[in-house]
C-alpha cells in the first residue's frame, strides 16, 4: 500500500533536547512539507522540499532543520533553539512541481504529536 | 489580513441539512484550492480540490469557486453525524518558482442526530 509514514506517534522529551521526526512515503512524489499544528489552530508551514538535495524554508522555520537525501525521505530536527516545540506536526507529500500540470495535492501522514517539558 | 480566511465556526447542522462551509482568500492569482477533512487528533484527510470557477461535485459534496470574489466554499449535502469535523480550506500561493498551499484556521462543524 502507498502511503506516508511518521514515527513515533507520541514523542515526550525534556527542554533542551533536540529530537528528530521521521517521515517516509512510497507515492513516488517529488515534494515534501512539514507542517505544525497548534490547538485551535490552521497548519503552519516549516519546511518544504520539491526534489532531492533541495529544501526552502516556510514561514516557521526558526528552530528546526530538515535534510532531503532521499526522495523517499524528509527528517524534521526540532531544536532546543525553538522556543515552543509541543505541538502536533504533521508530514505531507505531493507529486509537486514546477512543471505546468504539475498536481498539488498534498496528503497528509498520521502525524507526530511532540510534548516538550 | 489573513491570507486564507474561514469561519471558525462551530457550525451545527441537523442530521439531514446541507452544511455550507466558506472560506476567502486574499492572493487573486490563486489558482487550486482544496478542501480537508480534520477528525480530532487526526491528520488531515483531502476530501475536494477545484481548479475552474463553478462547481464540481462529487458524492454528496459540491466545492464552489468564484475567483471574481475570491471566494471558495463546500456544501455538504445530506449531512451524517459522521461528517462531524473540522474542516480546512488551503489555496495554491505561488511565489517565483515556489508553490506552497496556504491553509485557513479552520471551521468546527457539528452534525445534531
Amino acid at each position: 500500500d502507498g502511503g506516508i509514514t511518521q514515527s513515533p506517534k507520541y514523542l515526550f522529551r525534556k527542554e533542551g533536547q533536540n529530537v528528530t521526526l521521521s517521515c517516509e512515503q512510497n507515492l513516488n512524489h517529488d515534494a515534501m512539507y512539514w507542517y505544525r499544528q497548534d490547538p485551535g489552530q490552521g497548519l503552519r508551514l516549516i519546511y518544504y522540499s520539491q526534489i532531492v538535495n533541495d529544501f526552502q524554508k516556510g514561514d516557521i522555520a526558526e528552530g528546526y532543520s530538515v535534510s532531503r537525501e532521499k526522495k523517499e525521505s524528509f527528517p524534521l530536527t526540532v531544536t532546543s533553539a525553538q522556543k515552543n516545540p509541543t505541538a502536533f506536526y504533521l508530514c505531507a507529500s505531493s507529486t509537486g512541481g514546477a512543471w505546468r500540470g504539475a498536481s498539488y495535492e498534498q496528503y497528509f501522514g498520521p502525524g507526530t504529536r511532540l510534548t516538550v517539558t | 489580513q489573513k491570507e486564507v480566511e474561514q469561519n471558525s465556526g462551530p457550525l451545527s447542522v441537523p442530521e439531514g441539512a446541507i452544511a455550507s462551509l466558506n472560506c476567502t482568500y486574499s492572493d487573486r492569482g490563486s489558482q487550486s484550492f482544496f478542501w480537508y477533512r480534520q477528525y480530532s487528533g487526526k491528520s488531515p484527510e483531502l476530501i475536494m480540490f477545484i481548479y475552474s470557477n463553478g462547481d464540481k461535485e462529487d458524492g454528496r459534496f459540491t466545492a464552489q469557486l468564484n475567483k471574481a470574489s475570491q471566494y471558495v466554499s463546500l456544501l455538504i449535502r445530506d449531512s451524517q453525524p459522521s461528517d462531524s469535523a473540522t474542516y480546512l480550506c488551503a489555496v495554491l500561493i505561488s511565489s517565483g518558482s515556489a508553490r506552497q498551499l496556504t491553509f485557513g484556521s479552520g471551521t468546527q462543524l457539528t452534525v445534531l442526530p
